[in-house]
């Protein structure tokens, strides 16, 4: 059981360049989110969906694009680098339905993005 | 204001002791609450969720206290597995259940 899937795991572009993390999960999950950790600042919302076809902005949405055609994926987008979004992103899932408030939230390894 | 805070840390402690986290929130929609662990260069794991009534698991023990709208951790006897960052969690209920992490609190636990 893969659980959650993030690709690629690291990457290095040039500012301008665009780019789209995957995160795929295979639990059937109703919500996925997108965040990013730098330090000192912890985990920021960037954008979450609560279901296929569906996305909302998080705290810091500026800059990055989301897409969940598929209920399995939840694709993170740039369309224009800055070096400001340098940072580690992880992206997560949660079960929805009775008890959706206390379902644990999965998470993927994480994608070490550098723009230079 | 951040929506959940916490106090950064480090702290350092030695094997054996007792420590105490604490967050806070400011959103009175928050509906559920939790902590993760975040070992260095890793996902977040959820810990343990955090009831009204308080709740225990083994060597950790969780409280809320709704009213002031804090959440706080205990961990007894620590141990040297114990270091870790810890993160607070809330969900809002915002038509969405909303997932919000605060900064995390460092822990470190030495021989």
């Amino acid at each position: 059981n893969a659980g959650v899937t993030q690709t690629p795991k690291f990457r290095v572009l040039k500012t301008g360049q665009s780019m789209t993390l995957l995160c795929a999960q295979d639990m059937n999950h109703e919500y996925m989110y997108w965040y990013r950790q730098d330090p000192g600042m912890g985990l920021r919302l960037i954008h979450y969906s609560v279901g296929e076809g569906t996305t909302a902005k998080g705290e810091v949405p500026d800059g990055y694009n989301v897409s969940r055609l598929k209920k399995q994926n939840f694709l993170l987008g740039l369309e224009s680098a800055a070096p400001s979004q340098t940072s580690v992103y992880f992206c997560a899932s949660r079960a929805a339905g009775q008890g959706a408030r206390r379902t644990e939230a999965f998470f993927g390894q994480g994608t070490r993005l550098t723009v230079v | 204001r951040k929506e959940v805070e916490q106090d950064p840390g480090p702290f350092n402690v030695p094997e054996g002791a007792t420590v105490a986290f604490n967050c806070t929130y400011s959103n009175s929609a928050s509906q559920s609450f939790f902590w993760y662990r975040q070992d260095c260069r890793k996902e977040p794991k959820l810990l343990m969720s955090v009831y009204s009534s308080g709740n225990e698991d083994g060597r950790f023990t969780a409280q809320l206290n709704r009213a002031s709208q804090y959440i706080s951790l205990l961990i007894r006897d620590s141990k040297l597995s114990d270091s870790a960052t810890y993160l607070c969690v809330v969900i809002l209920n915002t038509g969405g259940f909303k997932t919000i992490f605060g900064a995390g609190t460092r822990l470190f636990v030495k021989a």
